[in-house]
Formats: structure tokens, C-alpha cells, sequence
């Protein structure tokens, strides 16, 4: 199972819009529906951000959104604010029981 | 509401072995999958398992396979993570986080450092 591929680093000044990809293959994110976004501010715990690559759970502003095309999923959060400066990992059903994570990539507001 | 609370944190020598518990409330124990992610210094989120607390079933990562052991005790609610033979790369952050149907992680304990080193 191979890491995901996310950039290392994304930025955007507020209230700009910042969009972070994570590309997989054909047995992992282009295969299922199931591609994940969490966010992780320093010191904490991830945090559950959008599920089933364009869901989001309650509590999780529309300013975050997903998509999916082919192999590569991507994360957009609009209207940025101070607060999402965070890192933010995607994640992968990869099929046979197992999951995989991308190697996350750290949003700077500018 | 739902919580992840885990053990504190471990500093163990090269070859020895640590165990992580993640004790659960505020749900069923045995109606959710329970996974284990770990973070290493400057690394990213590395998916290592599941255990199922219902029947006990479990799947591991290949890069952990014969190292890595996972139980849980439906009476206390609580998962544990086992590791063995430790190198000084497995220094880092262990997190449990329960699983859901979407094959997502709602919820997420806070961790518990573990530190391998001579």
C-alpha cells in the first residue's frame, strides 16, 4: 500500500480560496467512493472533515468542499479564515480490509 | 457524546515491546470498527489496523504484519494496541480512531506518544 500524494504545502490570503490534491490509483481512490479529509492543527487530533469524497458531517462549514476525478481527489476551502491553517491529510479505502492516508499538506493563511 | 481517551505516554528501548490502550464512551463498543494511525516526527498519518471489539476479527497493515497485535475487552469498552520489536522509526504519535460504515474516522483519541530510543 503507497502513500497518497498530497503537495506539501498550500497558502491563500483570507478569504481566498486554497484547493489541496491527493492522487492515488486506480485501486484505492479511483476505485471507491470512499476518499476522506481530516484536518490537524499542531498538538491535536485529526479532525473529521468531509467523507464519501463531497460529504460533510454536521458541525463542518460549506466552505470546505470534495470532489473526485479518475485517481485524484481534491479539498477546497473557500472564504479562508485564520483558523483553517491546519494540516489537512486525505484518506483512502484501498479495498481487502485497509486503508491508506496521504502525506498531508500544511495550508498557510497568508 | 462519543470519546477516545488513551493511555499516557511510553519511552521503551530498541527490541522491547508497548502496549496502548484507548478506552471508549458515549457509544456501543462493539458496533463500531477500531483503528489504529500513528504519526512519526515530521511524517504524515500511516494507517496500521483494525479490530472489530464484536468478535474480535482484525486486519493489519502489511508493514506491520508479526509485529503488531490488537485486542479489545467489551467489558471495560476498551482497545489495545500492541506493538513488538521496536526500532528507534517507530518513535511518534499513536492514535485510535473509531470507524465507521463510510469507511471514514469520526472520532479520534488524543494520542499517545511513544518514544524508542537507547
Amino acid at each position: 500500500q503507497s502513500a497518497l500524494t498530497q503537495p506539501p504545502s498550500a497558502s491563500g490570503s483570507p478569504g481566498q480560496s486554497v484547493t489541496i490534491s491527493c492522487t492515488g490509483a486506480s485501486s484505492d481512490v479511483g476505485r471507491y467512493k470512499y476518499v476522506s479529509w481530516y484536518q490537524q492543527h499542531p498538538g491535536k487530533a485529526p479532525k473529521l472533515m468531509i467523507y464519501e469524497v463531497t460529504k460533510r458531517p454536521s458541525g463542518v462549514p460549506d466552505r470546505f468542499s470534495g470532489s473526485k476525478s479518475a485517481n485524484t481527489a481534491s479539498l477546497t476551502i473557500s472564504g479562508l479564515q485564520a483558523d483553517d491553517e491546519a494540516d489537512y491529510y486525505c484518506s483512502s479505502y484501498a479495498g481487502s480490509d485497509t486503508w491508506v492516508f496521504g502525506g498531508g499538506t500544511k495550508v498557510t493563511v497568508l | 457524546q462519543v470519546q477516545l481517551v488513551q493511555s499516557g505516554a511510553e519511552v521503551k528501548k530498541p527490541g522491547a515491546s508497548v502496549k496502548v490502550s484507548c478506552k471508549a464512551s458515549g457509544y456501543t463498543f462493539s458496533d463500531y470498527y477500531l483503528h489504529w494511525v500513528r504519526q512519526t516526527p515530521g511524517q504524515g498519518l500511516e494507517w496500521m489496523g483494525w479490530i472489530t471489539p464484536h468478535s474480535g476479527g482484525t486486519s493489519y497493515s502489511q508493514k506491520f504484519q508479526g509485529r503488531v497485535t490488537m485486542t479489545s475487552d467489551t467489558s471495560i469498552s476498551t482497545a489495545y494496541l500492541d506493538l513488538s520489536g521496536l526500532r528507534s522509526d517507530d518513535t511518534g504519535v499513536y492514535f485510535c480512531a473509531r470507524g465507521r460504515t463510510d469507511n471514514s474516522f469520526d472520532s479520534w483519541g488524543q494520542g499517545s506518544p511513544v518514544t524508542v530510543s537507547s
